[in-house]
């Protein structure tokens, strides 16, 4: 079963407005990553955090993460055309097979002009 | 760096035929991990690589999937016979350390007619 899972799957707003997209995950992890993918295109890391830090920003981005609920939240701020793209949030366990990678089923992004 | 690159980006093939898909990771990285994404199941990994040894190829979905990295800087994914169903983007992504950042190809679209 998928790690990571994003609420809501599509999201359309405004130009201007912000965007703010959920994850939520089952096991400990050791980080959280979110990414984007435009379409037809690969993946492009956005930003780390771990888990025992509680928020992080990177320009329009902020990312805050709830160990306690499992879940974290991904914030982009004055949003742009160029936003558009789908969003993954992605955790690594703590050992073993779980320290690679799973992604969760993404968020639609669309961000009208 | 020119990142992760991947050849061919695009890949036509018939049933039954055997498909090739290869990876370049950025240098110096000592992991290497392949996805496969469909619209039905998303992005799954395939298997992973750390310094060149395979770590966790339970993601590889049959035996005609097969993976090799025979050094650091060449990976290949190798599907015998293909069949319709393998049709997906597969992407290659590499990292310093297996829980790092990923940095993705652009992908390789591959149709089994």
């Amino acid at each position: 079963s998928q790690q990571g899972e994003e609420d809501p799957q599509a999201l359309s707003i405004q130009e201007g407005e912000n965007a703010t997209m959920n994850c939520s995950y089952k096991t400990s992890i050791n980080n959280l990553q979110w990414y984007r993918q435009n379409s037809g295109r690969g993946l492009v890391h956005l930003i780390l955090i771990r888990s025992n830090e509680r928020e992080k920003h990177s320009g329009r981005l902020r990312v805050t993460l709830d160990t306690s609920k499992k879940s974290s939240s991904l914030l982009i701020t004055a949003s742009r055309a160029a936003d558009t793209a789908s969003y993954f949030c992605a955790t690594t366990g703590t050992s073993g097979s779980a320290r690679q990678l799973t992604f969760g089923s993404g968020t639609q992004l669309t961000v009208l002009p | 760096d020119a990142g992760v690159i991947q050849s061919p980006r695009h890949e036509v093939t018939e049933m039954g035929q055997e498909v090739t898909l290869r990876c370049k990771p950025i240098s110096g990285h000592n992991s290497l991990f392949w996805y496969r994404q469909t619209m039905m199941r998303g992005l799954e990994l395939l298997i992973y690589f750390n310094n060149n040894v395979p770590i966790d190829d339970s993601g590889m979905p049959e035996d005609r999937f097969s993976a090799k990295m025979p050094n650091a800087s060449f990976s290949t994914l190798k599907i015998q016979p293909s069949e319709p169903r393998d049709s997906a983007v597969y992407f290659c992504a590499s990292s310093l350390g297996d829980r790092d950042t990923q940095y993705f190809g652009p992908g390789t679209r591959l149709t089994v007619l």
